[in-house]
């Protein structure tokens, strides 16, 4: 079958630094996105990690480690308009590169 | 910058209707999807649709959902006849040569 485990739910302050892990039990595996997601809105792509490493794109980095089937996604200089649910998602190369999506995490940041 | 758009943003049905959800994907994009996500779960893939033809779908993807790209550039959902468990959040989502999704803002489908 197909997994992924992300927490819950995680808090921080205004101007911190936060890490969203993801590990996931699939197979063919393509790469490994991240989409943020606000209450009503629609899931927005952060990020996308095909090889192993950090990809960074302003104040968000995101990490993978195919050996591992583990990624992060960091998030910096947090600012309330971050507070969202944050959702790795695996792409198959399988089904022309479709989703499967974590439960999400839900970041509430506080002043 | 190019969107995904949807319409209707909400649809009520009574159970056994049947529903057209629309989208229109961004206009070079050759890859297209049906998402869904019943309120406070996960997005969950319905099908994908490449070529004019589906690629892959998924086991909620059952005999009463079709998939039609009817004139190049309109990408329909049809649900035949729908039931209370058909009530979410669907979304459309449409890809380029890149890796990442471009969404649209959803149809909240809500079935009585």
């Amino acid at each position: 079958g197909q997994s992924l485990e992300q927490p819950s739910e995680v808090t921080a302050v205004e101007g911190a630094i936060v890490q969203i892990n993801c590990t996931y039990q699939t197979s063919g595996f393509y790469g490994l996105s991240w989409y943020q997601q606000h209450d009503g809105g629609a899931p927005t792509f952060l990020s996308y990690n095909a090889l192993d490493g950090l990809e960074e794109t302003g104040r968000f980095s995101s990490f993978l480690s195919r050996s591992d089937s583990y990624g992060y996604l960091l998030l910096q200089e947090l600012q309330m308009k971050d507070s969202a649910s944050y959702f790795c998602a695996v792409a198959f190369s399988g089904g022309y590169n479709k989703l499967i999506f974590g439960a999400g995490t839900r970041l509430a940041v506080h002043p | 910058e190019p969107e995904v758009t949807q319409t209707p943003s909400h649809q009520v049905t009574q159970m056994g209707q049947e529903v057209i959800l629309r989208c229109v994907p961004i206009s070079n994009h050759l890859y297209f999807y049906w998402y869904r996500q019943i309120l406070g779960q996960k997005v969950e893939f319905l099908v994908s649709f490449y070529n004019n033809e589906i690629s892959e779908k998924s086991e909620i993807f059952d005999d009463q959902f079709s998939v039609e790209r009817p004139d190049g550039s309109n990408f329909t959902l049809k649900i035949r006849s729908t039931k209370l468990e058909d009530s979410a959040m669907y979304f459309c989502a449409s890809r380029g040569q890149g890796n990442g999704y471009t969404f649209g803002s959803g149809t909240r489908l809500t079935v009585v």
